[in-house]
């Protein structure tokens, strides 16, 4: 049974650099089907794509984020990584891994079909 | 980016229908038919109730449904019971291979 899991430190400081890794059980994230990424939602709000990538190291990511966003993979352990640098309090969210499913035309669109249970994160000083 | 455009809130009665709409342009919605719908209830992570504008993944109830025309989505659901009631966030691919969400619409059943 997949299994998605986040870990991470709850609390980042402002500045400072959140990182968050998940670890992939039941499927591999060297598997040519998936991307593998992240999405987040603050408290209260919606649901915003941070980005993903592939096990080949392929990424995309969201415009708004993309200076401050770095999403590695490491297959040896099937495990995911993001970091965000430069953190404010608008950062604060739960954040969310997923894998993203290739679909359509040689297989070059994606869609998130499995999510993880979420971790929090909060940047305060 | 910018989000799709979905209503804050919709609501129904038990065994009413209702329908979330989901507007985008044609660099997402109207120009593919890569548009999801997940469910969220409370503090629990999001859930796939549709895929690709209209399939259903398995599992879940017949009573979702998806379509779309031009750059609008839309989610009905059907005989609606009261463990609808939660969050509903449409999300498409883009012109720029990233994803983009909805707002969120919040569904309580009356």
């Amino acid at each position: 049974q997949l299994q998605l899991q986040e870990s991470g430190p709850g609390l980042v400081k402002p500045s400072e650099t959140l990182s968050l890794t998940c670890t992939v059980s039941g499927d591999s994230v060297s598997s040519s089907l998936y991307y593998w990424g992240w999405v987040r939602q603050p408290p209260g709000k919606g649901l915003e794509w941070i980005g993903n990538i592939f096990y080949t190291g392929s990424t995309y990511s969201n415009p708004s984020l993309k200076s401050r966003v770095a999403i590695s993979v490491d297959t040896s352990k099937n495990q995911f990584s993001l970091k965000l640098t430069s953190v404010t309090a608008a950062d604060t969210a739960v954040y969310f891994c997923a894998r993203h499913i290739l679909t359509g035309s040689y297989n070059y669109y994606y869609y998130i079909d499995v999510w993880g249970r979420g971790t929090t994160v909060t940047v305060s000083s | 980016q910018s989000a799709l455009t979905q209503p804050a809130s919709v609501s129904g009665s038990p065994g009413q229908s209702i329908t979330i709409s989901c507007t985008g342009t044609s660099l997402d919605v109207g120009g593919y038919t890569f548009v999801s719908w997940y469910q969220q209830h409370p503090a629990k992570a999001p859930k796939l109730v549709i895929y690709e504008v209209s399939y259903r993944p398995s599992g879940v109830s017949n009573r979702f449904s998806g379509s779309k025309s031009g750059n609008t989505a839309s989610l009905t659901i059907s005989g609606l019971q009261a463990e609808d009631e939660a969050d509903y966030y449409c999300s498409s691919y883009t012109s720029s291979s990233t994803l983009v969400f909805g707002g969120g619409t919040k569904v309580t059943v009356l």
